[in-house]
C-alpha cells in the first residue's frame, strides 16, 4: 500500500499561473481533505469530500478549485495564482469524518 | 483567541527527560487527535482519543473533557522523538470539522 501519495512535491509559479495538485489514495476511504500549513498556524481546511461525488468548502477555500475524481483521487486546482498562497499542501484521506487521518507528504509551493 | 491552543509552543530537552505538551480547546468535541511532524514535513497520527488514556509504547496521551484538556506524555526522550507534536479536535457543531493547534516544537539533545 502506498497510503496517500501527492505529486508534485515542489512547484514554484508565477503569479497568475495555474496548476492542479494530485492526491491519490489506495486505502479505499471515502473521506478526503485538503488542507495547507503556513508558519506559526496550524493546518487550515482548504476543501474537503466526504464522499466520493461530493465536495465542500473548508475554512479557507478562496482561490481553490477541487475535483474528487473517483473514490481514490482528490485534486486540487488554483486558477491564477498568487503569492498569498505560497504554503506546503497536504491531502489527507480518512474511512469516515473523525477517524484517523492518513497525510499525504505534502507539496511546498511558492508563488512568485 | 485560538479554538486550539497547545503549549509549550517550543520545548528543549536532554535525552531520557519525561516530556509534557499540553492542549487546551474551547468548542465540544467529539473526539481529539494528536498527530506528529517530522522535520522532513511528514505528517502521522499517533492518537485519537476521546475519553480516558491510550498509551504506545512510549508515548501516552491522556484527555479530560470536563476541563477540556489534553496532555501528550514521552517517558525516556531519545532524539529521534524531534518533532512538531500537532493537537487537532474534531469539532461537534455543524459539519465535523478537525480544528488544528498550532504545534509544539521538540527538540531532544544527545
Amino acid at each position: 500500500n502506498a497510503g496517500v501519495t501527492q505529486t508534485p512535491k515542489f512547484q514554484v509559479l508565477k503569479t497568475g499561473q495555474s496548476m492542479t495538485l494530485q492526491c491519490a489514495q489506495d486505502m479505499n476511504h471515502n473521506s478526503m481533505y485538503w488542507y495547507r500549513q503556513d508558519p506559526g498556524m496550524g493546518l487550515r481546511l482548504i476543501y474537503y469530500s466526504a464522499s466520493e461525488g461530493t465536495t465542500d468548502k473548508g475554512e479557507v477555500p478562496n482561490g481553490y478549485n477541487v475535483s474528487r475524481l473517483n473514490k481514490r483521487e482528490f485534486s486540487l486546482r488554483l486558477e491564477s495564482a498568487a503569492p498569498s498562497q505560497t504554503s506546503v499542501y497536504f491531502c489527507a484521506s480518512t474511512v469516515w469524518r473523525g477517524a484517523t487521518s492518513f497525510f499525504g507528504p505534502g507539496t511546498r509551493l511558492t508563488v512568485l | 483567541k485560538n479554538e486550539v491552543e497547545q503549549s509549550p509552543q517550543n520545548l528543549t530537552a536532554q535525552e531520557g527527560e519525561f516530556i509534557t505538551i499540553n492542549c487546551s480547546y474551547s468548542v465540544g468535541i467529539s473526539a481529539l487527535h494528536w498527530l506528529q511532524q517530522h522535520p522532513g514535513g511528514g505528517i502521522v497520527s499517533l492518537f485519537m482519543l476521546s475519553s480516558g488514556k491510550k498509551k504506545h509504547g512510549r508515548l501516552i496521551a491522556t484527555i479530560n473533557i470536563q476541563e477540556k484538556h489534553s496532555s501528550l506524555h514521552i517517558t525516556a526522550s531519545h532524539p529521534r522523538d524531534s518533532a512538531v507534536y500537532i493537537c487537532a479536535v474534531l469539532v461537534i457543531q455543524g459539519a465535523q470539522k478537525l480544528v488544528f493547534g498550532q504545534g509544539t516544537r521538540l527538540t531532544i539533545n544527545p
